[in-house]
């Protein structure tokens, strides 16, 4: 595709639910970045990964969040027992490598709603 | 820690230059970037300067880094209505591999 593409683009759950995210990066691209914007804010870290491989998982905030990326292409970010708070954007960016000014292009994000 | 603060709002009139500011804490950043976001739209690179280096200028977009302040600003000439959006500032560090994003500016623009 052209760009990165990201599934659904809106999500409402309830409290307590299970939810995957889904993100499609640019073909070829090896490294793959997940971001969470809340309301009013600027995107905040989760979780990159390397290939199949999550090199830096440093952001996740808790254990209730897991991604995966198993054949190093698509990545599912998972969140378990969703909570009110967890509600936000969550961003998916892909970039050819990691190398220092490899652009990270972003995808349109899922706006995910708990209720 | 590593930090990156904005001022949230920006209002100016059609024509007009536009100056957005930012400022960093770590010492240790390498690049430093500029980002737009238009509402239901993903974050667009708009440009972006190595630590190295004071100015860059990309058409109506001139950045301004002072690194011994820490301080990174965007000017964008001749703004236009279509530049109304939030300008996001970020920075990666020589530690890092994620970007480190502030809270971002709403640039209006009016005719």
């Amino acid at each position: 595709g052209a760009g990165v593409s990201q599934t659904p683009s809106n999500k409402v759950t309830e409290k307590g639910k299970y939810v995957e995210l889904r993100c499609d990066p640019i073909s070829g691209h090896t490294a793959l970045y997940w971001y969470r914007q809340s309301l009013g804010q600027g995107p905040e870290f989760l979780i990159y990964f390397q290939g199949t491989g999550a090199a830096d998982d440093s952001g996740l905030p808790n254990d209730r969040f897991f991604a995966v990326r198993p054949e190093g292409s698509v990545s599912t970010l998972k969140i378990q027992r969703t909570e009110r708070g967890d509600s936000a954007v969550y961003l998916c960016a892909s970039s050819l490598s990691r190398g220092e000014n490899n652009e990270q292009f972003f995808g349109p994000g899922t706006r995910l709603t708990v209720l | 820690g590593e930090d990156v603060e904005q001022s949230l709002f920006l209002s100016v009139r059609e024509g007009d230059s536009s100056v957005i500011n930012c400022t960093y804490t770590d010492s240790s950043s390498t690049y430093l970037y500029w980002y737009k976001q238009e509402p239901g739209a993903g974050l667009q690179l708009l440009t972006y300067i190595f630590s190295n280096m004071d100015m860059k200028q990309d058409q109506r977009l001139t950045v301004l880094l002072n690194k011994k302040d820490k301080h990174l600003s965007l000017r964008i000439a001749d703004t236009q209505t279509g530049d109304s959006a939030i300008y996001f500032c970020a920075e990666r560090t020589r530690a890092g591999t994620a970007l480190i994003f502030g809270k971002g500016t709403t640039l209006s623009v009016s005719s």
